[in-house]
């Protein structure tokens, strides 16, 4: 069994939907999490990061993680096409240590 | 401006011929990976390293080398690539396994 794992979708969505995205987990000794983007024919890029349980918003992107759950959310509220991409979340448990992704989602935002 | 670069991007090559793929960050950053993504599996980290001449397996090691003689480099060797060793590479820096990447452009690696 993976350690992270993450529906691969596609998760298609019309323009102005709410995105919800998610990656549930095995390892409770996880405590950095995150959430990056990855256009296609790019390298990913980071867009959330969240330390430990609780909630954290920027613009139009919010992260949720439940440490009790191992469950990480990623919401995008009102989703433009530019949002189409792979979504990878990524947690590692230290500082020094693996870090490990999930096998990423992919969104399809239609105008 | 602040980069990691990776070369060749693209590289076909045959089994059992020796290839290494450069890394190279100017950002002083201490950590350093190397992924390989493939469809369905996401990244998948083959080796890290914390910092110059310390370096430990992720988790599909097999196949692979790295060495890290200078900060800002860290070169994945392949010492008699296979074809499952077809795959995109992305080598990525930051300052601990818990704060940003920043990744290369990719390398995509064709063994035939």
């Amino acid at each position: 069994q993976k350690e992270v794992e993450q529906d691969p979708g596609p998760l298609s969505v019309p323009e102005g939907a709410i995105v919800s995205l998610n990656c549930t987990y095995s390892n409770s000794a996880f405590q950095y999490f995150m959430w990056y983007r990855q256009y296609s024919r790019k390298g990913p890029e980071l867009l959330m990061y969240t330390y430990s349980s609780g909630n954290k918003e920027d613009g139009r992107f919010t992260a949720q993680v439940d440490k009790s759950s191992k469950y990480i959310s990623l919401f995008i509220r009102d989703s433009q096409p530019s949002d189409s991409a792979t979504y990878l979340c990524a947690m590692s448990a230290d500082s020094w240590g693996k870090l490990q992704f999930g096998a990423g989602t992919q969104v399809v935002v239609t105008p | 401006e602040a980069q990691v670069t990776q070369n060749p991007r693209y590289l076909i090559t045959v089994t059992g011929k020796k290839l290494t793929v450069t890394c190279s960050q100017n950002m002083n950053h201490e950590y350093m990976s190397w992924y390989r993504q493939d469809p369905g599996l996401g990244l998948r980290q083959i080796y890290y390293s914390m910092n110059v001449e310390v370096t430990d397996k992720g988790d599909v090691p097999e196949g692979y080398k790295v060495s890290r003689k200078e900060k800002r480099n860290f070169p994945l060797i392949l010492e008699s690539p296979s074809p499952n060793q077809t795959s995109l590479y992305f080598c990525a820096s930051s300052l601990r396994a818990d704060t940003e990447a920043f990744f290369g452009q990719g390398t995509r690696l064709t063994v035939v």
